[in-house]
């Protein structure tokens, strides 16, 4: 069975520092890109982060750039989102998600995600 | 960056009925793409991708269409597991973004 599971979330105070995890079975990880995608509850879908099959290709959110680092352990199958500085709007539950492989980068697999809490 | 709009923001309809969804994309792109599902306190789930393609598992009553600017996703005979909302999203530009989605519910 293909799946995903976050971890690593929780409550956190402004300015701190989380590192979320994501780990990958039932399918040869190494060929899939990965992504992060959060979601404010009861909000929308913000798209925050991808990694190449390879990690050596990453792209960020502008909201998050400069601050978040994706990262992945192919030998370990799993994919992480180290969040430094975070913020109150940084609020919201991290969805790991799995890049189709093949033609068409759309998400064809998601976790259940991890619930981050940024507050005093 | 690709801003895409959906609309309505909530479709109210009752079992059975025909109902479209729309998403209007700031930009033209070809068909990269996707439709999303998402039921309460649950994650999202693949629906549709290259805009007129269903993923696998997916009911026949789901389909889609549209490229460049304007996508819809249409559901023939709403079933009471159709209840959720629903994302597009474009994977042809980075960054990748999504619409604010649309809810279904029932009427």
């Amino acid at each position: 069975e293909v799946q995903l599971v976050e971890s690593g979330g929780g409550l956190i105070q402004p300015g701190g520092s989380l590192r979320l995890s994501c780990a990958a079975s039932g399918f040869s990880f190494s060929s899939h890109a990965a992504h992060w995608v959060r979601q404010v509850p009861g909000k929308g879908l913000e798209w925050v982060s991808h990694i190449s099959p390879s990690g050596s290709v990453t792209h960020y959110a502008d909201s998050v750039k400069g601050r978040f680092t994706i990262s992945r352990d192919n030998a370990q199958n799993s994919v992480s989102l180290q969040m430094n500085s975070l913020r109150a709007e940084d609020t919201a539950i991290y969805y790991c998600a799995r890049e189709n492989w093949g033609w068409g980068d759309y998400f064809d697999c998601w976790g259940q995600g991890t619930l981050v809490t940024v507050s005093s | 960056e690709i801003v895409m709009t959906q609309s309505p923001a909530t479709l109210s309809v009752s079992p059975g009925e025909r109902v479209t969804l729309s998403c209007r994309a700031s930009q033209s792109f070809s068909s990269n793409l996707a439709w999303y599902q998402q039921q309460p306190g649950q994650a999202p789930r693949l629906l549709m991708y290259g805009a007129s393609t269903r993923a696998t598992g997916i009911p026949a009553r789901f389909s889609g269409s549209g490229s460049g600017t304007d996508f819809t996703l249409t559901i023939s005979s709403l079933q009471s597991e159709d209840f959720a909302v629903y994302y597009c999203q474009q994977y042809s530009n980075w960054p990748r973004t999504f619409g604010q989605g649309t809810k279904v519910e029932i009427k």
